[in-house]
């Protein structure tokens, strides 16, 4: 699997978007991009997911460049309870691939 | 949906003592992990089952470490004799097998083992 690079730390202020990067220039086509976050004490929760369109749920959007050798996770309206490491992964479809968590980026969501 | 459920929560034993981690995954899915976090960093995969087979067990220190996954549902992760270095966080996590893209791949956590080796 690709391994990813991620800022080891990034602050945003309260009610403001969070847009934290990542790349992963060795990413090869049938890998997608996944985010998780984890908050202290907690096992780490699933984001959000994407191939090479840009997707959006309910707790986030995923923007992946079109040579897909990066991405961004946007938090539009980060509150406190965002603040978490968070940790982006490249990994094959179905369960073949090992999924290889980097150091990720802490996130303080700042009052 | 139940999630990943781990136990115990805590778990503080002496060096060269054995120790063993109990997982039940979400039911139905057919593969689970083992994860193992150091303070400070991501989680490492220990092992990977898919149904009570391993597909992955290449960062398992096999002299100390072994997990078994008998039916294909609950798993076991043993360390015996424990280090000073394994104090970690011990994760299982599951997946399902769905083949379209919004179906399965994603990977579940639980909350964790917290182990402390003194």
């Amino acid at each position: 699997d690709a391994k990813t690079t991620q800022p080891p730390s990034m602050d945003c202020a309260e009610g403001r978007a969070a847009n934290l990067p990542c790349n992963h220039s060795t990413i090869s086509g049938n890998e997608y991009v996944y985010w998780y976050r984890q908050i202290h004490s907690q096992g780490p929760q699933y984001i959000i997911h994407g191939l090479k369109n840009n997707e959006t749920n309910e707790m986030a959007s995923l923007i992946i460049t079109e040579d897909r050798k990066s991405s961004t996770l946007i938090l539009p309206h980060a509150t406190l309870r965002d603040t978490a490491v968070y940790y982006c992964i490249v990994r094959k479809k179905g369960n073949a691939g090992k999924s290889t968590f980097g150091d990720g980026t802490t996130l303080t969501v700042k009052p | 949906e139940a999630g990943v459920a781990q136990s115990p929560r805590y778990k503080i034993i002496e060096k060269r003592q054995s120790v063993a981690f109990w997982c039940n995954p979400i039911s139905g899915h057919a593969t689970l992990y083992w994860y193992q976090q150091i303070l400070g960093q991501g989680p490492k995969l220990l092992i990977q089952f898919q149904n009570n087979g391993v597909v992955d067990d290449s960062q398992l220190p096999k002299d100390r470490f072994s997990a078994e996954r008998l039916k294909g549902v609950d798993s076991t992760l043993k360390i015996q004799p424990a280090k000073l270095e394994d104090s970690a966080v011990y994760l299982c996590a599951s997946s399902s097998l769905g083949s379209g893209f919004t179906s399965g791949n994603t990977i579940y956590f639980g909350e964790g083992s917290w182990l402390t080796v003194v």
